[in-house]
C-alpha cells in the first residue's frame, strides 16, 4: 500500500526566516498532494494543494512543489511568524480517493 | 451553518462496551472519511465511503464497522471498546479531494 514519509518531525526557526518540510511517498499512481495545518487543539485545516500536473503552486507566503519522478513533494513557509507555530501533515491521495497522511511536522516559530 | 459534526465531544466509556460515534455534515459532500489521531500525532485512516452504501476499509479497520445509509450520516461503531482504543476520532468529508473534518471525538476506555 501507500507509504507517506514526511521530516523533519520537528523544525524550529526564528520568526521571519523559512521553513520547509518534505514528504516523500511511494504509489506513483497518487494524484492529489495536500498540506494541512493543525493548531493545537484544533481539527487539521488545509492550507494548500497541488494535482499531479502541476509542479509548484503558491499562496501568499506558502509554496508546495512536487517532483512526480523522484516521488516527493514540499511545503515552503517564507516570512514565518508566530501563528505559523502548529503540527504541519502531508497526505497523498490516490485515484481512488483514499487518502494517507505523513506523521506530522511541529514547527516552532521562536519571536 | 454548513459544517460537519461530531457527537459526543468526549466519552468515557468501560471495557467491552459497544459504542457508536456520530459524524453528520450539512455540506452534501459524497466522500466522508474517519481517522483515529492521538494529540498531535499521525492521523490513521479506519474507514471512508464515496457515497450511500459504499464503504471502504482503510488501514485500522479490524475493530470497528461504519454505515452510509444517507449522504449527511457517518457513524462509526467499535463492538467490544478496549484500553487500547482510547484515542481522538476525526471524521472528515469531502467534495472531491479537499477534506474538512469536524471538531473529533475524544474516547477514553478504562
Amino acid at each position: 500500500g501507500e507509504n507517506v514519509e514526511q521530516h523533519p518531525s520537528t523544525l524550529s526557526v526564528q520568526e521571519g526566516d523559512s521553513a520547509v518540510i518534505k514528504c516523500t511517498y511511494s504509489d506513483s499512481a497518487s494524484n492529489y498532494f495536500p498540506w494541512y495545518k493543525q493548531e493545537l487543539g484544533k481539527r487539521p485545516q488545509l492550507i494548500i494543494d497541488i494535482r499531479s500536473n502541476v509542479g509548484e503552486k503558491k499562496d501568499q507566503r506558502i509554496a508546495v512543489t512536487l517532483n512526480k519522478t523522484a516521488k516527493h513533494f514540499s511545503l515552503h513557509i517564507t516570512e514565518t511568524q508566530p501563528e505559523d507555530s502548529a503540527v504541519y501533515f502531508c497526505a497523498v491521495t490516490t485515484g481512488g480517493f483514499k487518502t494517507i497522511f505523513g506523521a506530522g511536522t511541529r514547527l516552532f516559530v521562536k519571536a | 451553518e454548513a459544517d460537519i459534526y461530531q457527537t459526543p465531544r468526549y466519552l468515557v466509556i468501560g471495557t467491552g462496551k459497544k459504542i457508536t460515534l456520530e459524524c453528520s455534515q450539512t455540506m452534501g459532500h459524497d466522500k466522508m472519511y474517519w481517522y483515529q489521531q492521538d494529540p498531535g500525532m499521525e492521523l490513521h485512516l479506519i474507514h471512508y465511503s464515496y457515497g450511500v452504501n459504499s464503504t471502504e476499509k482503510g488501514d485500522l479497520s479490524s475493530e470497528s464497522t461504519v454505515s452510509r445509509i444517507r449522504t449527511e450520516h457517518f457513524p462509526l461503531t467499535l463492538e467490544s471498546a478496549r484500553p487500547s482504543h482510547t484515542s481522538q476520532y476525526l471524521c472528515a468529508s469531502s467534495p472531491f479531494y479537499e477534506q474538512y473534518f469536524g471538531p473529533g471525538t475524544r474516547l477514553t476506555v478504562t
